[in-house]
């Protein structure tokens, strides 16, 4: 069964520490991989997509790492802001269809406290 | 910030009614999805569409319906709204090819009474 499963399931950091999300996924065949982060009351925003060539990606303070042979991947975040909380959703394309279906975790909700 | 848009943000009604979740996206993209999400929970697939005047089923199980005429627009409409209706709805959009990322709508939080 296709799965991806997250954790923590919930994380709080005091402002300018750094913190590390994890991924474990099930889904074969494997396309992509991405990280959203979603603020409380609007929509998913990507911050990064993986294919299985990649196992390091940056965007800003956010890095994504990927191990496709161990199905696992993590997100870690440099000098957190307050801005940061939200609920960080990883998501896992396959390429067993011509959707390209997408399979979510439920996500991990990450508070920065000042 | 993606252009793509979703009314109304909050809909509360009664049962029985009919509703219509409206979601446009000025980015030209072919595909369009709408995804169900409750509290804690996964987002589920209950409708996409690859262009105009097509239309598919997601995975989970839906009493809605979608409609495709024109590419920048994708209303989802419940005939006859139900408490178990209740949720988020959220739409998103992408360019073809199987490393675009998603462009989500703000959502719409349907509450029926």
């Amino acid at each position: 069964k296709n799965q991806v499963e997250q954790s923590p399931q919930s994380l709080i950091i005091l402002e300018g520490k750094n913190c590390t999300l994890q991924c474990n996924y099930t889904v074969s065949p494997f396309s992509n991989l991405r990280w959203y982060k979603q603020d409380t009351g609007r929509g998913p925003v990507s911050l990064t997509i993986m294919t299985f060539s990649e196992n390091t990606k940056s965007n800003r303070r956010y890095t994504a790492t990927l191990d496709a042979d161990t199905k696992q991947s993590s997100l870690h975040i440099t000098a957190s802001q307050l801005s940061d909380s939200a609920s960080y959703i990883c998501v896992v394309a396959d390429r067993g269809s011509t959707l390209g279906r997408l399979y979510f975790g439920r996500g991990t909700q990450l508070t920065v406290w000042p | 910030e993606a252009d793509i848009y979703q009314t109304p943000r909050y809909l509360v009604i009664g049962t029985g009614k009919k509703i219509t979740l409206e979601c446009s996206q000025t980015m030209g993209h072919d595909k369009m999805y709408w995804y169900q999400q409750d509290p804690g929970m996964e987002l589920h697939l209950i409708h996409y569409s690859y262009g105009v005047n097509s239309t598919e089923k997601g995975d989970l199980s839906s009493e809605s319906t979608v409609s495709r005429i024109r590419t920048e627009h994708f209303p989802l409409t419940l005939e006859s709204a139900r408490p178990s209706h209740t949720s988020q709805y959220l739409c998103a959009s992408s360019e073809r090819g199987g490393n675009q990322p998603q462009h989500f709508g703000d959502g719409t939080r349907l509450s029926i009474l």
